[in-house]
């Protein structure tokens, strides 16, 4: 495709739920990174892949939290045992190794009850 | 450092006017800028960028302006269509790093 995709759109789950999203970016795009925007806010940083190296994990907000990428293309973020303030929308960027303009998707609107 | 905004403000203009959304950017040896425009349930979308070395760069109806002496970044939208209603944010980065630093946004309202 042309762009970053992600799935599901949207997600409602119950508290203590595991969740897993998924995120695909932009063919041969080798950075890609991972966002939560809460209600009416910003972007939040959670983490950053590159390539082969060791992935940035210095915005994940806790141990429930952790993410995944399978060598240059999709990528799974995963939280365990939701709770309610985890409920935000999860936005998926991608950009080319060396570019700082990153590339987003539409987002995985998540609500846990 | 890293703003959370718990209230984004608005711009309300009317149509076929001139938008200009302003930013303060918080580190000063920040080095590369970009505006980000996000419609009501989708992704943000690359508007336009602009690095320290310049202090204006215009695009199709856009133009980002860079005031590196106060920390300001403005983003200057000619003739406001109804397409234009979007959240407004912009983005820092520092150091040529990966990481951006994204501000609280802007609520662009245009009247018809």
């Amino acid at each position: 495709g042309a762009g970053v995709s992600q799935s599901p759109s949207n997600k409602v789950t119950e508290k203590g739920k595991d969740v897993e999203l998924r995120c695909d970016p932009i063919s041969g795009h080798t950075a890609l990174y991972w966002y939560r925007q809460r209600l009416g806010q910003g972007l939040e940083f959670l983490i950053y892949f590159q390539g082969n190296s060791a992935p940035d994990k210095s915005g994940l907000p806790s141990d429930r939290f952790s993410a995944e990428r399978t060598g240059e293309s999709v990528s799974t973020l995963t939280i365990q045992r939701t709770q309610q303030e985890d409920s935000a929308v999860y936005l998926c960027a991608s950009s080319l190794q060396g570019s700082e303009t990153q590339y987003f998707g539409p987002g995985t609107r998540l609500l846990v009850l | 450092g890293e703003s959370v905004g718990l209230h984004l403000p608005t711009l309300s203009v009317q149509e076929g006017d001139n938008s200009i959304i302003n930013c303060a950017y918080s580190n000063s040896a920040s080095d590369y800028f970009i505006w980000y425009k996000q419609e009501s349930g989708k992704g943000p979308q690359f508007i336009i960028d602009i690095r320290s070395n310049m202090d204006k760069r215009q695009g199709q109806r856009v133009t980002v302006l860079l005031n590196k002496t106060v920390k300001h970044l403005s983003l200057q939208i000619a003739a406001t269509q109804p397409g234009d209603s979007a959240v407004y944010f912009c983005a820092e980065n520092m150091d040529s790093s990966y990481k951006l630093i994204f501000g609280s946004g802007t609520r662009l309202l245009v009247r018809p």
